[in-house]
């Protein structure tokens, strides 16, 4: 199985801040990464496919970027409705894994 | 705009059989895979595995002794089968569905439901 790590595990922020949040994989890749966010008692709601595309809706102050082991999903000037966990997962192969989750929290 | 669904029974008996069903709503399964994940109370996300209109699966190798996925495309609904359970299989399983022919993955999510594993 391809292992997927994210870091950090939880990060405080405040709104209008930007934050970076990071994954890599035990092995490549390529660009088969997408990121996910979930809002508390909600379920998973997918922003980020191919490494760096933004689904339709998902505001531009998301984005994404990397491919083969490293990636990062960034968010800039955070909003109130952004703190929620983010994971991140790969498309590679199967079966598909997903990193353990970095929860954004309000500082 | 599609819209995935799941439904079951919120309560199984340990050594008893996980049942659920997703139903696709606004598109047809067969333009469709859908994804099987489950979400133990406080932790990660967990794929659980695939399965095509045509009827093509993966599972995780971890669950795949105890895990059946089929297709009914009169009813445009797939279902998961999940056997001896145990108080570990509790969780949330979700339901997340993509359009054929994207890198998308995961791209319709059903609200999930609730599964407890109790006598």
């Amino acid at each position: 199985d391809i292992q997927v790590t994210q870091s950090p595990s939880s990060l405080s922020a405040s709104a209008g801040d930007r934050v970076t949040i990071t994954c890599r994989a035990s092995q490549s890749v390529r660009t088969r990464l997408n990121w996910y966010q979930q809002r508390a008692g909600k379920a998973p709601i997918l922003l980020i496919f191919g490494a760096s595309n933004l689904l339709n809706g998902v505001p531009s102050r998301f984005s994404g970027s990397g491919s083969g082991t490293d990636f990062t999903l960034t968010i800039t000037s955070l909003q109130p409705e952004d703190f929620a966990t983010y994971y991140c997962q790969q498309s590679y192969t199967t079966p598909r894994t997903f990193g353990q989750g970095t929860k954004l929290e309000i500082k | 705009q599609v819209q995935v669904q799941e439904s079951g029974p919120g309560l199984v008996k340990p050594s008893e059989t996980l049942s659920l069903t997703c139903t696709v709503f606004g598109g047809s399964i067969n333009d469709h895979y859908c994804s099987w994940i489950r979400q133990p109370p406080g932790k990660g996300l967990e794929w659980i595995g695939f399965i095509f209109g045509s009827g093509t699966t993966r599972y995780n190798p971890s669950l795949q002794t105890r895990v059946t996925m089929s297709e009914d495309t009169s009813k445009n609904q797939f279902s998961l089968k999940m056997r001896s359970v145990t108080a570990a299989d509790t969780a949330v399983y979700y339901c997340a569905c993509t359009i054929l022919g994207t890198d998308m993955d995961l791209q319709y999510w059903g609200q999930g439901t609730p599964v407890t594993v109790s006598s």
